[in-house]
């Protein structure tokens, strides 16, 4: 079955630095992954996806990598803030006809100011 | 444009007893998706509905059930609750039934059953 792991449950950083969060995923037939932002009390907010066809999409501040030959997938936030502390997740579906998202346990982002 | 509320925020239930939580769609979305958050954890895909119809299920047992009505609002119904149902259940919705399309996600219900 698929599964989505982290490799690290928490990151501390200095306010200022880059962040890089990372993640594995399993199943080979996953063609679409996300990034959700989930800070304390709320639900998870979209940061950005990337579709297996690429291989990097950048966005505000952040930037998306998919390694398909190693199943990996990293989120880099640029110029980390106090804001960015929350818990990070990666998800990924399968296009096909897959309806439904399957998220790793997520990493812990710490930013210290 | 308002988003996907949900109610109630915080509920306490006991064992066997039922729950019914509820979802109000973002405007302009026709797909609500509901996940199970247990502390720790990533949401887990209990089952979308699109078009007021079960459009895919996750591994969650018929206990789950859930509705969709014709103003895209939906209900997640857990009957004869145990204790791990306790956890925060997320109401997503979208224009993209496939998965695709970017979820947006309510605050969640917390659910704890004693």
């Amino acid at each position: 079955g698929e599964s989505v792991g982290l490799h690290l449950p928490t990151l501390s950083v200095q306010e200022g630095d880059n962040s890089i969060i990372n993640c594995a995923y399993s199943n080979s037939a996953s063609d679409y992954f996300i990034w959700y932002k989930q800070e304390s009390g709320k639900g998870p907010q979209f940061i950005i996806d990337i579709r297996s066809n690429m291989d990097k999409r950048q966005g505000q501040r952040v930037t998306v990598l998919l390694n398909k030959t190693v199943k990996h997938l990293s989120l880099q936030i640029a110029a980390t803030q106090p804001g960015d502390s929350a818990v990070y997740f990666c998800a990924e579906t399968d296009q096909t006809g897959a309806n439904n998202l399957f998220f790793g346990t997520g990493t812990r982002l710490t930013v210290i100011p | 444009e308002t988003g996907v509320t949900q109610s109630p925020t915080h509920l306490i239930k006991t064992r066997g007893q039922q729950v019914t939580l509820r979802c109000s769609s973002q405007s302009g979305h026709n797909t609500v998706s509901w996940y199970q958050q247990a502390l720790g954890q990533g949401p887990q895909f209990i089952f979308q509905y699109y078009r007021e119809e079960e459009n895919g299920r996750g591994n969650f047992p018929p206990r789950f059930s859930g509705l969709q009505f014709p103003n895209y609002s939906s209900e997640l119904n857990v009957n004869a609750l145990e204790l791990d149902d306790s956890a925060l259940y997320l109401c997503a919705s979208s224009w993209d039934r496939k998965g695709t399309g970017e979820l947006f996600f309510g605050e969640g219900s917390r659910l704890t059953v004693l």
